[in-house]
C-alpha cells in the first residue's frame, strides 16, 4: 500500500542549532502537507506544498517538494524552545482528501 | 468560531464493550475524517466523509468500526466488543470541500484518548 516514510525519529538540538526532517513516498503525490503536534496536543497544519520542486518559507521554516513530487523536507534554521514537537508530514496520493501521515520526527531543543 | 470539538475527551472500557465517540466539526466544514493514532506514531486515516456520504472507509481495521454522519454535521465512530489493540488517540477533523478552498488543509480536534482494560 502507499507509505510515507519520514526520518529521523528523534532529534535533539542545542538552542540555536538547525534541524532538519526528510519524508518520502512510495507513490507520487498530488501535494504535501506538514503538521505540527505538541506534547499531549493535536496536529495543527503548517503548511501545503502542490507543485514540483516547490519551496515555502515561514520565519525560520522552509518547507521543500521535490521534482518528482515523491519526497520533501522540512528545515528549521536557529531553533527555539518553542519549536519542540512532533512535526509530521502527510501526503495526499489523490483527490479525496485521504492523508497519509509519516511517523513524525519528534524534536526536543535543549535551551 | 469554535474549532472542532470531541467527546468524551477520555473512555476507559472493559474489553467487550461497545463505545460511541463523538465529532463535531468546524461549521460549515462539508468534508470530516476519522484518523486513529497510536502512541509514538502518526494519525492512520480510518474514514473520510463528504456531507452525509461515506466516500472512503478503507482504514477501518475491523467490522467492529463503524462510522456515521447522518445530517452532514456530527459524526460518531462506534467501536463494538473492545479489545485491547483499540486502546489509541481517536482524531477527528474537518476541512472545506476542496474545491471551494483550493486546499485539502484539515483542522484536527482534540482527539479521544480510548483505553480497554
Amino acid at each position: 500500500g502507499q507509505q510515507v516514510m519520514q526520518i529521523p525519529q528523534y532529534q535533539h538540538v542545542q538552542e540555536g542549532e538547525d534541524f532538519t526532517t526528510y519524508c518520502n513516498s512510495s507513490t507520487t503525490l498530488s501535494n504535501i502537507q506538514w503538521y505540527k503536534q505538541r506534547p499531549g496536543g493535536h496536529p495543527v497544519f503548517l503548511i501545503q506544498l502542490v507543485k514540483s520542486g516547490e519551496v515555502k518559507k515561514q520565519k525560520r521554516l522552509t518547507f521543500q517538494f521535490g521534482e518528482a513530487k515523491k519526497n520533501s523536507s522540512l528545515h528549521i534554521t536557529a531553533t527555539q524552545t518553542t519549536d519542540v514537537g512532533t512535526y509530521f508530514c502527510a501526503g495526499l496520493p489523490g483527490n479525496t482528501g485521504k492523508l497519509i501521515f509519516g511517523q513524525g520526527t519528534t524534536l526536543q531543543v535543549k535551551p | 468560531g469554535a474549532g472542532v470539538s470531541q467527546s468524551p475527551r477520555y473512555k476507559v472500557a472493559k474489553r467487550g464493550q461497545d463505545v460511541a465517540l463523538r465529532c463535531d466539526p468546524i461549521s460549515g466544514h462539508v468534508s470530516l475524517f476519522w484518523y486513529q493514532q497510536a502512541l509514538g506514531q502518526g494519525p492512520e486515516f480510518l474514514t473520510y466523509f463528504q456531507n452525509e456520504a461515506q466516500l472512503d472507509k478503507s482504514g477501518l481495521p475491523s467490522d467492529r468500526f463503524f462510522a456515521e454522519r447522518p445530517e452532514g454535521s456530527v459524526s460518531t465512530l462506534k467501536i463494538q466488543r473492545t479489545q485491547q489493540e483499540d486502546s489509541a488517540v481517536y482524531l477527528c477533523a474537518s476541512s472545506l470541500e476542496p474545491g471551494l478552498a483550493g486546499t485539502y488543509e484539515q483542522y484536527f480536534g482534540p482527539g479521544t484518548r480510548l483505553t480497554v482494560t
